[in-house]
């Protein structure tokens, strides 16, 4: 299994532009999340969702913020516009089923530098 | 709420030393707990785990018991390596509620 599949590993964009991370989850895998870390504020979830359903979007910051996904292999988290306090490292990970002991997968991270 | 409450880092030790990072947990009835290890550049990825009171959850020679009298649930290890550095994250989970993490314990081992 290649495990969770982010890409870009690094993207550096310059404030107001439009930003999109990717993320392949686990081959049927049926939930996906998205975390942001950062040193002040340690890891976040921003949103999950099921069976390509957003479940719980709460984690959001701002409406500048959105996430789809329109199949069970794909996933976007989109910027628009950027801004300088959205650096961040931004994870996604996957898992089958929710129940107590079921894992999350993490992919590598998408690390996010906006100047 | 859930939550869970690491000691803050870095832990600083030497090759071969013993290790212990604490984590307490605060939750309603019987979560599960997790042990994530995230090294340098990568994403988190799960050490352990133990579902039920007194369970053990054991790898890669690192052992955390969960105590429900204390609310509890330590990572040992009995002999650090250089290649044990990295952050440690101490988590929950009750039924189908979110995962819930602490803010993470740094690990640093010299050789």
């Amino acid at each position: 299994d290649a495990g969770v599949i982010q890409s870009p590993r690094h993207e550096v964009t310059e404030m107001g532009q439009e930003v999109t991370l990717r993320c392949k989850p686990i081959s049927g895998h049926d939930y996906l999340f998205w975390y942001r870390q950062t040193m002040m504020r340690g890891l976040e979830l921003l949103i999950y969702f099921n069976n390509n359903v957003p479940i719980d979007d709460s984690g959001m910051p701002e409406d500048r913020f959105s996430a789809k996904m329109p199949n069970a292999s794909f996933s976007t988290l989109k910027i628009q516009p950027s801004e300088p306090r959205d650096s961040a490292v931004y994870f996604c990970a996957s898992s089958l089923g929710t129940e107590n002991n079921s894992p999350l997968h993490f992919g590598n991270g998408t690390r996010l530098t906006v100047t | 709420g859930n939550s869970v409450t690491q000691m803050e880092g870095p832990v600083t030790l030497s090759e071969e030393a013993f290790l212990t990072i604490n984590c307490t947990y605060t939750a309603t009835g019987y979560p599960s707990l997790f042990w994530y290890v995230q090294y340098p550049g990568e994403g988190l990825q799960l050490l352990l785990k133990a579902t039920k009171a007194d369970d053990k959850g054991s790898n890669k020679g690192f052992e955390a018991t969960y105590r429900k009298e204390t609310t509890s649930f330590h990572l040992e290890k009995g002999s650090v390596q250089v290649s044990d550095s990295a952050v440690y994250f101490c988590a929950l989970k009750r039924g189908f509620q979110k995962l819930v993490f602490g803010t993470g314990t740094r690990l640093l081992v010299s050789p």
